[in-house]
């Protein structure tokens, strides 16, 4: 099993729809989680870390599943401008612990 | 702040050539590292470095060398530039490596011919 998988779509939503999207990840001693966002020909930024009970920002959701080994990324009422590609992120227990970063999943809001 | 910044922006080199891809950061962070993007290859760690005088091999190593002889500047130098290593090279720093926010430079296009 790699080390960090996503479906890396397109996923070609109309705008207003809600889209959702998984991220898997094999190392059981991962401690943090985090989704960022790249545009075309841009250096990805964070959108949002994923915290154990599950967190929201405005129209977006992360949660966390422990058991099964896997975060995603809930996007209600899609924008136009949501158009993007998204990265998660997982990172070990230790300091010195690469961070993996998954291939991403492209999104495409369709007008 | 001007947070991580990456020079240059765009480099031709030709085969054989060598490089280095400068990257200072101004957050006092720990921890940087350096990235190579390809299309459908995603993300893929290079090098990293956990704090100045420490750095260690990421996932593909094999062509660059890196060091870090202060907190913030992290260059990554192409020992001889092959047209495999075409790809886009991000530089990014955090507060340490695990538990915060990776900030991003905006990118070296490099080309080799």
């Amino acid at each position: 099993r790699k080390e960090v998988e996503q479906d890396p779509g397109p996923f070609n939503v109309p705008e207003g729809a809600t889209v959702a999207f998984n991220c898997t990840y094999s190392n059981s001693a991962s401690q943090s989680f985090f989704w960022y966002r790249q545009d075309c020909r841009k250096e990805p930024k964070l959108l949002m870390s994923v915290y154990s009970s599950g967190n929201e920002d405005g129209r977006f959701t992360a949660q966390l599943n422990r058991a099964s080994q896997y975060i995603s990324l809930l996007i209600r009422d899609s924008k136009l401008s949501d158009s993007a590609t998204y990265l998660c992120v997982v990172n070990g227990r230790d300091r010195d612990d690469k961070i993996i970063f998954g291939k991403g999943t492209r999104l495409h809001i369709l007008p | 702040n001007a947070g991580v910044t990456q020079t240059p922006k765009f480099q031709v080199l030709k085969t054989g050539q060598s490089m280095t891809l400068q990257c200072a950061q101004d957050m006092n962070h720990e921890y940087m590292s350096w990235y190579r993007q390809d299309p459908g290859m995603g993300l893929r760690l290079i090098h990293y470095s956990v704090g100045a005088g420490i750095t260690d091999q990421g996932e593909v190593p094999n062509g660059y060398n890196v060091s870090r002889s202060t907190t913030e500047d992290f260059p990554l130098r192409l020992l001889s530039a092959a047209p495999s290593q075409t790809s886009v090279y991000f530089c990014a720093s955090s507060l340490t490596g695990q538990l915060y926010e990776q900030y991003f430079g905006p990118g070296t296009r490099l080309t080799v011919t």
